[in-house]
């Protein structure tokens, strides 16, 4: 029943690995996104993902890749992590980029 | 790009009165506005919005108004209750293109 799903919840990992976060909508949605949540709670977007369009947030370091198999998946490869990477990242989607945009639970990652 | 400021940042009222928060924005192109009510531990989640060609929505206890002359809109709810309290988010976007949210409002509804 889940709409938008994120793995993993959690992800401790240590500076300089590479590491994904895959996310799946179950909703039939054209547009997915990820988000960066920081611990002053500010979000701000990091990329969308729109019929193999891909519109990427110019602040975004280019350790960050998305990767979308299909319509229904957009994954995050993050290479090189930094300790400033330590966030929660949130994934959602929508039916196209002017619907309603449902987000997943959230991945916490934490660099050590 | 479009400029997203919220206030306050944080609220506490008590069970049964009324709250109230703030946004503003920079773009008189932006269209869209959302507000997301995020409890602790989960994702944001749509609550209201309003399209620009709307002055006012309500639904229930919630309800969204927009000043587009002055660029600012806010959220009202009602009869608050303990399960109100989360942290909300308002958001502009023009035409479904990137979301510019808000800095966030901690709500706290006391029993």
């Amino acid at each position: 029943d889940t709409a938008v799903s994120q793995t993993p919840k959690y992800l401790v990992t240590q500076m300089g690995n590479d590491k994904s976060i895959k996310c799946e909508q179950n909703l039939g949605h054209d547009t997915m996104y990820w988000y960066k949540q920081d611990s002053k709670k500010f979000l701000k977007i990091m990329f969308s993902y729109n019929n193999k369009e891909l519109i990427i947030n110019e602040t975004v370091p280019n350790r960050f890749s998305p990767k979308s198999p299909d319509k229904a998946h957009l994954n995050l490869h993050i290479n090189s992590l930094e300790l400033g990477d330590s966030a929660v990242y949130f994934c959602a989607s929508s039916q196209s980029r002017l619907g309603e945009q449902y987000f997943g639970p959230g991945t916490r990652l934490t660099v050590t | 790009g479009e400029n997203v400021e919220q206030h306050p940042s944080t609220l506490s009222v008590q069970e049964g009165d009324s709250a109230v928060i703030k946004c503003t924005y920079s773009d008189s192109a932006s269209n869209y506005f959302p507000w997301y009510k995020q409890e602790l531990g989960k994702g944001p989640q749509l609550i209201i919005d309003i399209r620009s060609n709307v002055g006012e929505k309500k639904d229930q206890r919630i309800a969204v108004t927009l000043n587009k002359t002055a660029k600012h809109f806010s959220l009202h709810i009602t009869e608050t209750q303990p399960e109100d309290s989360a942290v909300y988010f308002c958001a502009a976007s023009i035409a479904g293109n990137q979301f510019y949210f808000g800095t966030g409002t901690s709500l706290t509804v006391i029993p």
